[in-house]
Protein backbone atom coordinates (compact mmCIF):
# COMPACT_ATOMS: atom_id res chain seq x y z
CA UNK A 1 0.00 0.00 0.00
CA UNK A 2 1.70 3.42 -0.80
CA UNK A 3 1.85 5.96 1.85
CA UNK A 4 4.25 8.18 4.41
CA UNK A 5 6.03 5.74 7.03
CA UNK A 6 7.49 8.00 9.77
CA UNK A 7 9.36 6.87 12.94
CA UNK A 8 9.71 6.76 15.65
CA UNK A 9 6.05 6.98 16.69
CA UNK A 10 7.86 8.42 20.18
CA UNK A 11 11.24 9.26 20.84
CA UNK A 12 12.88 10.79 23.95
CA UNK A 13 15.77 12.64 24.36
CA UNK A 14 17.91 14.07 26.59
CA UNK A 15 18.76 17.74 26.76
CA UNK A 16 21.97 18.83 24.24
CA UNK A 17 21.23 15.65 22.33
CA UNK A 18 20.61 15.68 18.64
CA UNK A 19 18.00 13.64 17.09
CA UNK A 20 16.81 12.39 13.52
CA UNK A 21 13.08 11.51 12.68
CA UNK A 22 12.57 9.35 9.75
CA UNK A 23 9.63 10.13 6.46
CA UNK A 24 9.81 7.66 4.05
CA UNK A 25 6.99 7.95 0.98
CA UNK A 26 6.16 4.96 -1.63
CA UNK A 27 3.58 7.57 -3.46
CA UNK A 28 6.12 8.60 -5.66
CA UNK A 29 5.52 12.33 -4.80
CA UNK A 30 7.81 14.77 -5.71
CA UNK A 31 7.52 17.49 -2.51
CA UNK A 32 7.77 16.52 1.15
CA UNK A 33 7.16 18.97 4.18
CA UNK A 34 8.02 19.01 7.64
CA UNK A 35 5.45 20.59 10.12
CA UNK A 36 5.56 20.78 14.08
CA UNK A 37 2.37 20.60 15.91
CA UNK A 38 2.41 22.09 19.52
CA UNK A 39 -0.72 21.80 21.73
CA UNK A 40 -4.29 23.76 20.76
CA UNK A 41 -2.21 24.78 17.83
CA UNK A 42 -2.04 24.49 14.28
CA UNK A 43 0.80 23.04 12.29
CA UNK A 44 3.63 25.50 11.62
CA UNK A 45 6.15 24.59 8.83
CA UNK A 46 9.97 23.54 9.59
CA UNK A 47 11.16 22.71 6.14
CA UNK A 48 10.24 21.59 2.64
CA UNK A 49 11.67 19.89 -0.73
CA UNK A 50 10.20 19.85 -3.61
CA UNK A 51 12.86 18.38 -5.82
CA UNK A 52 15.83 16.17 -4.72
CA UNK A 53 19.12 17.31 -3.41
CA UNK A 54 17.02 20.94 -2.85
CA UNK A 55 15.31 22.09 0.28
CA UNK A 56 14.20 25.35 2.17
CA UNK A 57 13.22 27.01 5.28
CA UNK A 58 9.72 27.23 6.46
CA UNK A 59 8.65 29.34 9.01
CA UNK A 60 10.63 27.96 12.17
CA UNK A 61 13.52 26.30 10.63
CA UNK A 62 16.19 27.40 13.53
CA UNK A 63 17.46 24.47 15.38
CA UNK A 64 16.61 22.05 12.64
CA UNK A 65 18.26 20.64 9.57
CA UNK A 66 16.80 18.64 6.58
CA UNK A 67 18.16 16.52 3.82
CA UNK A 68 17.14 14.96 0.55
CA UNK A 69 19.57 12.48 -1.20
CA UNK A 70 16.57 10.62 -2.16
CA UNK A 71 12.95 10.93 -3.87
CA UNK A 72 11.53 8.57 -0.59
CA UNK A 73 13.06 10.02 1.96
CA UNK A 74 13.55 13.74 3.87
CA UNK A 75 14.99 13.05 7.42
CA UNK A 76 14.42 15.68 9.93
CA UNK A 77 17.59 16.29 12.69
CA UNK A 78 16.25 18.22 15.74
CA UNK A 79 19.50 19.81 16.63
CA UNK A 80 20.79 20.76 20.52
CA UNK A 81 19.87 24.54 19.19
CA UNK A 82 16.36 23.91 19.32
CA UNK A 83 15.01 25.28 22.25
CA UNK A 84 11.58 23.89 22.92
CA UNK A 85 11.66 20.90 20.86
CA UNK A 86 9.07 18.55 22.83
CA UNK A 87 6.14 18.65 19.82
CA UNK A 88 4.08 16.25 17.88
CA UNK A 89 6.07 16.32 14.40
CA UNK A 90 4.81 15.63 11.22
CA UNK A 91 5.57 14.66 7.53
CA UNK A 92 3.78 15.06 4.86
CA UNK A 93 4.16 14.70 0.80
CA UNK A 94 2.49 16.01 -2.77
CA UNK A 95 2.41 15.06 -6.16
CA UNK A 96 3.70 18.97 -6.33
CA UNK A 97 2.07 19.73 -10.10
CA UNK A 98 -1.29 20.13 -11.27
CA UNK A 99 -2.17 23.04 -9.17
CA UNK A 100 -2.87 20.86 -6.19
CA UNK A 101 0.05 21.50 -4.27
CA UNK A 102 -2.18 21.62 -0.83
CA UNK A 103 -3.08 18.54 -0.97
CA UNK A 104 -1.07 17.27 1.36
CA UNK A 105 -0.63 13.16 2.35
CA UNK A 106 0.59 13.39 5.90
CA UNK A 107 2.55 10.00 8.29
CA UNK A 108 1.35 8.88 11.58
CA UNK A 109 3.76 11.99 13.25
CA UNK A 110 6.34 11.73 15.73
CA UNK A 111 6.31 12.18 19.35
CA UNK A 112 9.42 14.26 20.51
CA UNK A 113 10.15 14.63 24.09
CA UNK A 114 12.72 15.88 25.70
CA UNK A 115 13.27 15.13 29.33
CA UNK B 1 2.70 36.57 7.37
CA UNK B 2 -0.84 34.97 6.40
CA UNK B 3 -3.19 34.40 9.29
CA UNK B 4 -6.21 31.93 9.63
CA UNK B 5 -8.76 32.71 12.55
CA UNK B 6 -10.43 29.55 13.12
CA UNK B 7 -13.66 29.02 14.94
CA UNK B 8 -15.29 27.71 17.37
CA UNK B 9 -11.53 26.27 19.15
CA UNK B 10 -13.45 23.70 20.63
CA UNK B 11 -17.30 22.47 20.73
CA UNK B 12 -19.67 19.55 21.71
CA UNK B 13 -21.59 17.34 19.56
CA UNK B 14 -24.92 15.57 20.20
CA UNK B 15 -25.23 12.45 17.64
CA UNK B 16 -27.24 13.65 15.26
CA UNK B 17 -26.82 17.17 15.29
CA UNK B 18 -25.63 19.63 12.23
CA UNK B 19 -22.55 21.20 13.10
CA UNK B 20 -20.91 24.28 11.91
CA UNK B 21 -17.28 26.09 11.63
CA UNK B 22 -15.13 28.36 9.55
CA UNK B 23 -11.99 30.09 9.24
CA UNK B 24 -11.44 33.78 8.00
CA UNK B 25 -8.62 35.66 7.06
CA UNK B 26 -7.45 39.50 5.94
CA UNK B 27 -6.11 38.09 3.22
CA UNK B 28 -7.90 36.43 -0.08
CA UNK B 29 -6.80 32.47 -0.90
CA UNK B 30 -6.76 31.10 -4.08
CA UNK B 31 -7.03 27.59 -2.70
CA UNK B 32 -9.01 26.48 0.71
CA UNK B 33 -8.78 23.01 2.09
CA UNK B 34 -10.07 21.08 5.14
CA UNK B 35 -8.15 18.45 7.58
CA UNK B 36 -9.06 16.70 9.93
CA UNK B 37 -6.96 14.97 12.49
CA UNK B 38 -7.81 11.94 14.83
CA UNK B 39 -5.59 11.71 18.41
CA UNK B 40 -2.13 10.25 18.04
CA UNK B 41 -2.25 10.76 13.80
CA UNK B 42 -1.64 12.71 11.28
CA UNK B 43 -4.20 14.82 9.25
CA UNK B 44 -6.20 13.72 6.09
CA UNK B 45 -7.35 15.66 3.84
CA UNK B 46 -11.49 15.63 3.46
CA UNK B 47 -12.22 18.85 1.00
CA UNK B 48 -10.69 20.62 -1.39
CA UNK B 49 -11.88 24.39 -2.62
CA UNK B 50 -10.46 25.90 -5.83
CA UNK B 51 -13.16 28.36 -6.63
CA UNK B 52 -14.92 31.46 -5.16
CA UNK B 53 -18.04 30.66 -4.33
CA UNK B 54 -17.67 26.60 -4.87
CA UNK B 55 -19.42 24.19 -2.25
CA UNK B 56 -18.33 20.83 -2.16
CA UNK B 57 -19.54 17.93 -0.23
CA UNK B 58 -17.93 14.63 0.98
CA UNK B 59 -20.63 12.63 2.23
CA UNK B 60 -22.15 14.41 5.34
CA UNK B 61 -19.26 17.13 5.20
CA UNK B 62 -19.98 20.36 3.09
CA UNK B 63 -17.30 22.78 2.14
CA UNK B 64 -17.80 26.58 0.99
CA UNK B 65 -14.86 28.37 -0.27
CA UNK B 66 -16.38 32.10 0.44
CA UNK B 67 -17.59 34.16 -2.00
CA UNK B 68 -14.91 37.26 -0.95
CA UNK B 69 -12.06 34.34 -0.93
CA UNK B 70 -11.52 35.66 2.51
CA UNK B 71 -13.29 33.21 4.25
CA UNK B 72 -14.24 29.08 4.26
CA UNK B 73 -16.63 26.96 6.00
CA UNK B 74 -16.96 23.70 6.70
CA UNK B 75 -20.58 22.14 7.57
CA UNK B 76 -21.45 18.23 8.98
CA UNK B 77 -24.52 16.96 9.48
CA UNK B 78 -26.12 14.33 11.25
CA UNK B 79 -22.85 13.99 13.06
CA UNK B 80 -21.59 10.69 14.69
CA UNK B 81 -19.47 9.88 17.36
CA UNK B 82 -16.23 9.41 14.90
CA UNK B 83 -16.87 12.78 13.44
CA UNK B 84 -14.46 13.80 17.34
CA UNK B 85 -11.08 14.95 16.08
CA UNK B 86 -9.59 18.45 15.51
CA UNK B 87 -10.51 19.98 11.92
CA UNK B 88 -8.13 22.59 10.14
CA UNK B 89 -8.46 24.83 7.41
CA UNK B 90 -5.74 25.71 5.33
CA UNK B 91 -5.13 28.12 2.89
CA UNK B 92 -2.88 28.91 -0.16
CA UNK B 93 -2.34 31.93 -2.14
CA UNK B 94 -0.38 31.75 -5.51
CA UNK B 95 1.40 35.22 -4.56
CA UNK B 96 3.17 33.42 -1.91
CA UNK B 97 4.29 30.53 -3.89
CA UNK B 98 1.11 28.27 -3.06
CA UNK B 99 2.78 28.11 0.71
CA UNK B 100 -0.07 26.12 2.85
CA UNK B 101 -1.03 28.03 6.06
CA UNK B 102 -3.06 26.20 8.49
CA UNK B 103 -5.63 27.37 11.15
CA UNK B 104 -5.31 27.14 14.86
CA UNK B 105 -7.90 24.11 14.62
CA UNK B 106 -11.46 23.29 15.68
CA UNK B 107 -11.75 20.34 18.01
CA UNK B 108 -14.77 18.98 18.38
CA UNK B 109 -15.70 16.71 20.84
CA UNK B 110 -18.76 14.30 22.26
CA UNK B 111 -20.89 15.59 24.69
CA UNK B 112 -21.27 13.71 27.95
Amino acid sequence: DGGITQSPKYLFRKEGQNVTLSCEQNLNHDAMYWYRQDPGQGLRLIYYSQIVNDFQKGDIAEGYSVSREKKESFPLTVTSAQKNPTAFYLCASTRGAGGRTGELFFGEGSRLTVL
Amino acid sequence: GQQLNQSPQSMFIQEGEDVSMNCTSSSIFNTWLWYKQDPGEGPVLLIALYKAGELTSNGRLTAQFGITRKDSFLNISASIPSDVGIYFCAGQIKAAGNKLTFGGGTRVLVKP
